[in-house]
């Protein structure tokens, strides 16, 4: 079955904590990003990555971090940097190229305890 | 920024046609407007893009005016579950990269 996933659904964290998110494709797309989505809100770009081993800042970078070391994954780890990681984060791939069609994962609902 | 611009919200009922608007005066010529949705608490679809001339796909049609600075999506015979919050979008180039950039969109509520 061709598509993205998410993992967890859900997930908690303790102050001072780094967590990661894991986001996987199967579907050969070269490109891969991060959302983060706060109530009521638009999504707003995190990081994106164009191809293997390689990534860029999206709009609101700044306590995250990710990694690209295979085609397939693409995992956000947030960073106890990010003071208000309690959100909504997307993950979504698409093929490289003028019509950029961006197909999304399930999503991971991030809390803090 | 976001380069559209939406209206907050839209009631329809079932089974009639859903006309959602989207205006994009800034947009380039070479600028895709995408439509994509998001049911509650789930991952945006894809629902349909154009450039130019009207699209229609299994989900929707897409009418550009011919001046593109403004376009509707139309589903034909709404159902309950197409509430959702509808976004718009026409890609930015930001530091050489093509980027989406997500509003708030417009919710949808499909009454019965």
């Amino acid at each position: 079955d061709g598509g993205i996933t998410q993992s967890p659904k859900y997930l908690f964290r303790k102050e001072g904590q780094n967590v990661t998110l894991s986001c996987e494709q199967n579907l050969n797309h070269d490109a891969m990003y991060w959302y983060r989505q706060d109530p009521g809100q638009g999504l707003r770009l995190i990081y994106y990555s164009q191809i293997v081993n390689d990534f860029q800042k999206g709009d609101i970078a700044e306590g995250y971090s990710v990694s690209r070391e295979k085609k397939e994954s693409f995992p956000l780890t947030v960073t106890s940097a990010q003071k208000n990681p309690t959100a909504f984060y997307l993950c979504a791939s698409s093929l490289r190229g003028a019509k950029n069609i961006q197909y999304f994962g399930a999503g991971t609902r991030l809390s803090v305890l | 920024d976001a380069k559209t611009t939406q209206p907050p919200s839209m009631d329809c009922a079932e089974g009639r046609a859903a006309n959602l608007p989207c205006n994009h005066s800034t947009i380039s010529g070479n600028e895709y407007v995408y439509w994509y949705r998001q049911i509650h608490s789930q991952g945006p679809q894809y629902i349909i893009h154009g450039l130019k001339n009207n699209e229609t796909n299994e989900m929707a049609s897409l009418i550009i005016t011919e001046d593109r600075k403004s376009s509707t999506l139309i589903l034909p015979h709404a159902t309950l579950r197409d509430t959702a919050v509808y976004y718009c979008i026409v890609r930015v180039n930001q530091g050489g990269s093509e980027k989406l950039v997500f509003g708030k969109g417009m919710k949808l509520t499909v009454n019965p």
